[in-house]
């Protein structure tokens, strides 16, 4: 089973709607969750940093959500764009020694938005 | 502003042959990654080095190793290439380590590798 789950694995939606995307980890203990915009063949873009005492972070029309009990987190995007269209990751940094520099990445949920 | 460099971006190998990968990281980051993402994977973790000394290994077959040289460039080296190799190698940097956060990771464009 995988350590980070996303869902959906893929979303339409058209241009201008809002959207959230959804991300349950079982990494533990976790040090930060970080959501990437990753661009088919092209490497992942990072969107948001957010450790486990953080509850929200904002970028642009990013928002993403840190619920630790529950061990979940959400990526709200707003008045989606065309250029929106991407693969959305969730990647999770275990906070143990010998993973530091590991980073645990979901599968990542495939957005279009269409015209 | 100066990104993660991989070169080079695309390789064709035959089975059994040896390939390299190149990765230059951002000026002053002192922390690489690898990353191996097949087709319609997500990227596996495979290794990564701090201040030129391996910090973590992940899931690195015996045929690869790698190596963070003195002006922080790091190499990864694949040897008796097998038709499974063939995927998108990643390579990132960041300033600290990735349990650190506020660390932004840096991700380059892939190097492209095909095993045929």
């Amino acid at each position: 089973k995988n350590q980070v789950e996303q869902s959906p694995q893929s979303l339409i939606i058209l241009e201008g709607k809002n959207c959230t995307l959804q991300c349950n980890y079982t990494v533990s203990p976790f040090s930060n969750l970080r959501w990437y915009k990753q661009d088919t063949g092209r490497g992942p873009v990072s969107l948001t940093i957010m450790t486990f005492s953080e509850n929200t972070k904002s970028n642009g029309r990013y928002t993403a959500t840190l619920d630790a009990d529950t061990k979940q987190s959400s990526l709200h995007i707003t008045a989606s764009q065309l250029s929106d269209s991407a693969s959305y990751i969730c990647v999770v940094s275990p906070a143990h020694s010998g993973g530091y520099n590991k980073l645990i990445f979901g599968a990542g949920t495939r957005l279009a938005v269409h015209p | 502003a100066a990104g993660v460099i991989q070169s080079p971006r695309h390789l064709i190998k035959e089975k059994r042959e040896t390939a390299t990968l190149k990765c230059y990281p951002i000026p002053r980051h002192d922390t690489v990654y690898w990353y191996q993402q097949g087709p319609g994977q997500d990227p596996q973790f495979l290794i990564s080095f701090y201040e030129k000394m391996q910090s973590d290994k992940g899931s690195i077959p015996d045929r690869f190793s790698a190596q963070q040289f003195s002006d922080y460039h790091s190499e990864l080296n694949m040897s008796s290439l097998e038709l499974g190799d063939s995927a998108l190698y990643f390579c990132a940097s960041s300033l600290g380590s990735a349990g650190s956060s506020g660390n932004t990771i840096y991700f380059g464009e892939g190097s492209w590798l095909t095993v045929v």
